[in-house]
């Protein structure tokens, strides 16, 4: 089964601090992607990556970078947090198949609270 | 502008009785719909998927019903059960790069 973990379930964070969101896939997949999910508004992509050292601004990206080191691990930084970055924040690792399309893998999620 | 849509942003409905969750699309170029079943303090996980070629795809209690022509699809759990009780995205796949694109999701909600 493919895994994808998160460093954290539950994180509280002050305004102006710098957060790193860590996420972890044991699949050797290439594509790994940064959502956000907030009530009414559904899961908004922050930021992709789809291979080592590359990286791609999803629909949301402002307040956010990515760091793509090793392909196993994408992780999130918020360079300075404020508090409408309080949110969900879900990992997901994407890959092509034959039969069912585009299949995504999530982690578990980080409830980010900044205050 | 939302290529993929979700209008009920929630939906009650009767153990036993049948749940029907719909979702609308504007891009005509997706080729694959997907449907994700979320629970509090969890990530998402992949439920049921219809090819573009298709209009309906079954699995168990779940079925996926494509209607083409109307941009449409909805999805049918029957009997609802309260374990089903969770927030439902629909997702298409926008481009080369595998990126999901998501609805805004709508909250089942199955009494007993």
């Amino acid at each position: 089964d493919v895994k994808v973990t998160q460093s954290s379930r539950y994180l509280v964070k002050r305004t102006g601090e710098k957060v790193f969101l860590e996420c972890v896939q044991d699949m050797d997949h290439e594509n790994m992607f940064w959502y956000r999910q907030d009530p009414g508004l559904g899961l908004r992509l922050i930021y992709f990556s789809y291979d080592v050292k590359m990286k791609e601004k999803g629909d949301i990206p402002e307040g956010y970078s990515v760091s793509r080191e090793k392909k196993e691990r994408f992780s999130l930084i918020l360079e300075s947090a404020s508090t409408n970055q309080t949110s969900m924040y879900l990992c997901a690792s994407i890959f092509r198949t034959g039969g069912r399309g585009t299949e995504a893998f999530f982690g578990q999620g980080t409830r980010l609270t900044v205050v | 502008d939302q290529q993929v849509k979700q209008n009920s942003p929630s939906l009650s409905v009767q153990e036993g009785r049948i749940s029907i969750l719909n979702c609308d699309y504007t891009n005509s170029m997706f080729d694959y719909f997907l449907w994700y079943k979320k629970y509090p303090a969890e990530g998402p996980t992949f439920l049921i998927s219809i090819s573009s070629i298709k209009d309906k795809n079954e699995d168990g209690r779940f079925t996926v019903f494509l209607n083409k022509s109307a941009k449409h699809l909805s999805l049918h759990i029957v009997p609802s059960q309260p374990g089903d009780s969770a927030v439902y995205f629909c997702a298409a796949p926008g481009g080369a790069t595998n990126k999901l694109i998501f609805g805004t999701g709508t909250l089942l909600a199955v009494q007993p």
